[in-house]
């Protein structure tokens, strides 16, 4: 099984600064057709999870641009921007290349 | 708007057995896979079934396999997960979810406890 390890952020961040967290496969998640198999989901408390990222990269519909994917084949990073009160919540990391479908453990995210 | 409605949770002894079940709308049901994930209370996520468009092909876990069964009904836009002997580790939420997991239901509450 592919496993997905997430990093914590030094929390609280103070609103208006970036954050960035980092997750890491133990198999690069690059398939044959060029595309990285990585997506991100925000979960905020009492809801269920959203989807931010997929392909690594790709903006989910509706998604603010202050939300940015990169990485390689197996380190990635999902950047916050100037984050905002309604960015609170745990952000989880998936690979979607092969089953079984693997997510981290999440990383929480809090706003001073 | 798409929406995901999961119904049919709730209390069940160990050993017994239920079926979820999960309505869409807002998009054409048969030509996306559907998905179940579940998270236990205060844990993360956990993919719990996949099936593709025609529910020729399904998909699980380890730790649900040969115990849980997901299927579909096109013409009903629903997606339905029987969950057969019930451990206490199954107690969770379970979302459903479409495609590449773009959209989620707001989840139901399995709770397996004698």
């Amino acid at each position: 099984d592919i496993v997905m390890t997430q990093g914590a952020l030094p929390n609280p961040v103070p609103s208006g600064e970036s954050a960035s967290i980092t997750c890491q496969s133990s198999k690069s998640l690059l398939h044959s057709n060029g595309k990285t198999y990585l997506n991100w989901y925000l979960q905020r408390p009492g809801q269920s999870p959203q989807l931010l990222i997929y392909w690594m990269s790709t903006r989910a519909s509706g998604v603010s641009d202050r939300f940015s994917g990169s990485g390689s084949g197996t380190d990635f990073t999902l950047k916050i921007s100037s984050v905002e009160a309604e960015d609170v919540g745990v952000y989880y990391c998936q690979q979607f290349l092969e089953y079984p479908l693997t997510f981290g453990s999440g990383t929480k995210l809090e706003i001073k | 708007e798409v929406q995901l409605v999961e119904t049919g949770g709730g209390l069940v002894q160990p050993g017994r057995s239920l079926k979820l079940s999960c309505v869409a709308s807002g998009f054409t049901f048969s030509s996306y896979w559907m998905y179940w994930i579940r998270q236990a209370p205060g844990k993360g996520l956990e993919w719990v079934s996949s099936i593709n468009t025609d529910g020729g092909s399904t998909y699980y876990p380890d730790s649900v396999k040969g115990r849980f069964t997901i299927s579909r009904d096109n013409a009903e836009n629903t997606v339905y997960l029987q969950m057969n002997s019930l451990r206490s580790e199954d107690t969770a939420t379970y979302y459903c979810a479409r495609g590449t997991m773009i959209n989620w239901g707001q989840g139901v509450m399995v709770t397996v406890s004698s």
